[in-house]
């Protein structure tokens, strides 16, 4: 069973900082890692798919990098707004096309 | 365009009875996989569905069941119901499974097993 982690488990942001989160996994075997956001009663919502080690991504000021080698995935946000409040998950996916979910990360921005 | 929609949004079953939710995938989508989220964890994968067959299985008992159907929307069936299988229940739906496929999800359905 492969484990990942993600950290921190919670994170409390004054509202125009700029914050970052983690995502490990100890193996480089996946296909791609999945970054998704979550805002509570609502659907889970696709940020980023990131494949190649050195891979960057950014959509607005929500960006992530990818190192296989390592072993991590960095999420930043850059001048954290309230609607940036909500769960950050990753995944990897694997050959038999299963995303395998880290437990996530809940960022609150406070006003 | 609608995107993952799933039914019922809430749930209430006792011990031993069976239950049978229902997602309907993004419009062009014809793989979908169902997603058990207990509390304090991340989504576990169920089941994948692709061409009307269940394609990759996850940890779970064989009281967890799934089809798929020509429109391509789908059902998970739970038998026996227990306790444990209190849970928000995810659909995700995608197009032929690719890598860098992304998986859209539904708002999903809240299971409660008394």
């Amino acid at each position: 069973i492969l484990n990942v982690e993600q950290s921190p488990q919670s994170l409390h942001v004054q509202e125009g900082d700029s914050t970052n989160f983690t995502c490990s996994f100890p193996s480089s075997n996946f296909y791609a890692l999945h970054w998704y956001r979550w805002e509570t009663a609502k659907s889970p919502e696709a940020l980023f798919v990131m494949t190649l080690n050195g891979d960057e991504k950014k959509k607005g000021r929500i960006s992530a990098t990818l190192n296989t080698k390592e072993g991590y995935s960095y999420l930043y946000i850059k001048g954290s707004q309230p609607e940036d409040s909500a769960t950050y998950l990753c995944a990897l996916l694997f050959g038999n096309e299963k995303l395998t979910f880290g437990t996530g990360t809940r960022l609150t921005i406070i006003p | 365009d609608a995107g993952v929609t799933q039914s019922p949004t809430h749930l209430i079953k006792t011990r031993g009875q069976q239950v049978t939710l229902r997602c309907s995938p993004k419009s062009g989508h014809d793989t979908v996989s169902w997603y058990q989220q207990a509390l304090g964890q991340g989504p576990q994968f169920i089941f994948q569905y692709y061409e009307e067959e269940e394609r990759q299985r996850g940890n779970f008992p064989d009281r967890f069941s799934g089809h798929q159907f020509p429109n391509y929307s789908s059902e998970l069936n739970v038998n026996a119901l227990l306790l444990g299988d209190s849970a928000l229940y995810l659909c995700a739906s995608s197009f032929g499974g690719g890598r860098e496929d992304t998986q859209y999800f539904g708002p999903g359905t809240r299971l409660t097993v008394l």
